[in-house]
């Protein structure tokens, strides 16, 4: 079958660094995407990845190694407003996103 | 549209009636998708259209639940006869591009959130 890993919370605090991990097992694979979904709002896009590496934008960076099946989103400087649920998805075979379950992020002042 | 339009936003419907959710995506965007995310959840897949067709209904948990999209903009997802477990929050997204197109951006829409007695 197939499937995504992601913690399902973190706490970090104010100011500092904190990174999601993402584990997939997928028939296939078509790219990963990261989104950001606030408490009662619709999720919104963050990052794609598609080829091994880093991708830097401005405080959020998303990094991927596909001979690993692995992920992480790293967000600096975190603020109270970086709260929310962080989804990972997979884009398998088929071109359908395999979505995980979610990290919710708990940021402490 | 400015972004994803799904109505209604909230419904509360009795068992066995049949209910009507309606997404009008972006204009111009191609994909329409019909997701189910419950609380905590990620978002769980239904059905998508590329422009009028369905291209993929495999997500829909039974013959009770339809989706259509006759012109290519808005769709239409039914539930008929409505059980107390089709209790969920409905989301539509929307991308410009052909699903299996590079970095396939899906931009959501509030959802309808539907509770059935």
């Amino acid at each position: 079958g197939q499937n995504i890993d992601q913690p399902t919370e973190m706490t970090a605090t104010e100011g500092a660094i904190v990174q999601i991990n993402c584990t997939y097992q997928t028939s296939g694979f078509n790219g990963l995407f990261w989104y950001q979904q606030h408490a009662g709002e619709a999720p919104t896009f963050l990052s794609y990845n598609v080829l091994d590496g880093l991708e830097e934008k401005g405080r959020f960076s998303s990094f991927l190694s596909r001979s690993k099946g692995y992920s992480y989103l790293l967000l600096k400087e975190l603020q109270m407003k970086d709260s929310a649920s962080y989804l990972c998805a997979v884009r398998d075979s088929n071109y359908q996103l395999i979505w995980g379950a979610g990290t919710k992020l708990i940021i402490k002042p | 549209g400015a972004g994803v339009s799904q109505s209604p936003r909230y419904k509360v419907t009795k068992r066995g009636q049949d209910v009507a959710l309606r997404c009008d995506p972006i204009s111009g965007h191609v994909s329409l998708y019909w997701y189910r995310q419950a609380l905590g959840q990620g978002p769980e897949f239904l059905t998508y259209f590329n422009y009028e067709a369905q291209q993929d209904k495999s997500g829909l948990p039974n013959d009770r639940f339809s989706a259509e999209r006759p012109e290519g903009s808005i769709s239409t997802l039914t539930i008929q006869r409505t059980e107390q477990r089709d209790s969920a929050m409905y989301r539509c997204a929307s991308s410009l591009a052909n699903s299996d197109s590079g970095a396939n951006v899906l931009t959501f829409g509030a959802g309808s959130r539907l509770t059935v007695l």
